[in-house]
């Protein structure tokens, strides 16, 4: 089954504590993306990439950290959380070709 | 940077009756337009896409939207809403060409159908 695999689904992580939240697809996808949504805003990119080694900031960037070392996977770091930067974060991917962007089912982050 | 504007935060609609999302967007260049549906604790699922041809572009579970150029608009319909269409829903615009990654997505609509 086509799909983006997100862990962990729920982390509770206290400030200042590095986490890391990976991101898995299998559809053989050149483009990967984290997105934060908070209420009000909707979804914001993060961070997005277009091959592997190749990554570029979103719209806000700040805090977070993410590598492509293997097409698959796209993790996202964050090196010191703070509580601002509680929120529910999805992984999505896209292919060269194809239009949509395929979704994870979403990390939920409370920074204590 | 493009913009993307869901005017209604929260539909309440009652079962069987017709609804409407509107979604309006900024952009001075060509787009791709998405709608993508929100269930309680999921992840984010196509409703449908706009990419070229026809307007009026059907989905999933009998919901449509027609892209209007002149209007910059791209809303979402459906003649006759179940309770299980209660969601969140999100129009999102990617910027032609085919080559760019960055989806824009407005700040969703809560559609709540009620029995």
């Amino acid at each position: 089954e086509a799909q983006v695999t997100q862990n962990p689904r729920y982390l509770i992580t206290v400030t200042g504590k590095k986490l890391t939240v990976t991101c898995s697809q299998n559809m053989n996808h050149e483009y990967m993306s984290w997105y934060r949504q908070d209420p009000g805003l909707g979804l914001r990119q993060i961070y997005y990439s277009m091959n592997v080694e190749v990554t570029d900031k979103g719209d806000v960037p700040e805090g977070y950290k993410v590598s492509r070392k293997e097409k698959r996977n796209f993790p996202l770091i964050l090196e010191s959380p703070s509580p601002n930067q509680t929120s529910l974060y999805f992984c999505a991917s896209r292919g060269h070709l194809s239009g949509e962007a395929f979704f994870g089912q979403g990390t939920r982050l409370t920074v204590v | 940077a493009q913009s993307v504007t869901q005017l209604d935060s929260q539909v309440p609609v009652f079962e069987e009756a017709p609804v409407e999302l509107r979604c309006n967007y900024s952009s001075s260049v060509s787009v791709y337009l998405f709608w993508y549906v929100q269930y309680p604790n999921q992840g984010l699922q196509l409703l449908l896409k706009y990419l070229s041809g026809s307007t009026l572009v059907k989905g999933i579970n009998g919901f449509e939207a027609e892209f209007n150029k002149s209007q910059t608009s791209f809303h979402l319909r459906k003649p006759s809403v179940h309770i299980s269409d209660t969601a969140e829903y999100f129009c999102a615009v990617r910027e032609q060409p085919n080559t760019g990654n960055q989806f824009y997505f407005g700040t969703g609509t809560s559609l709540t159908v009620i029995p």
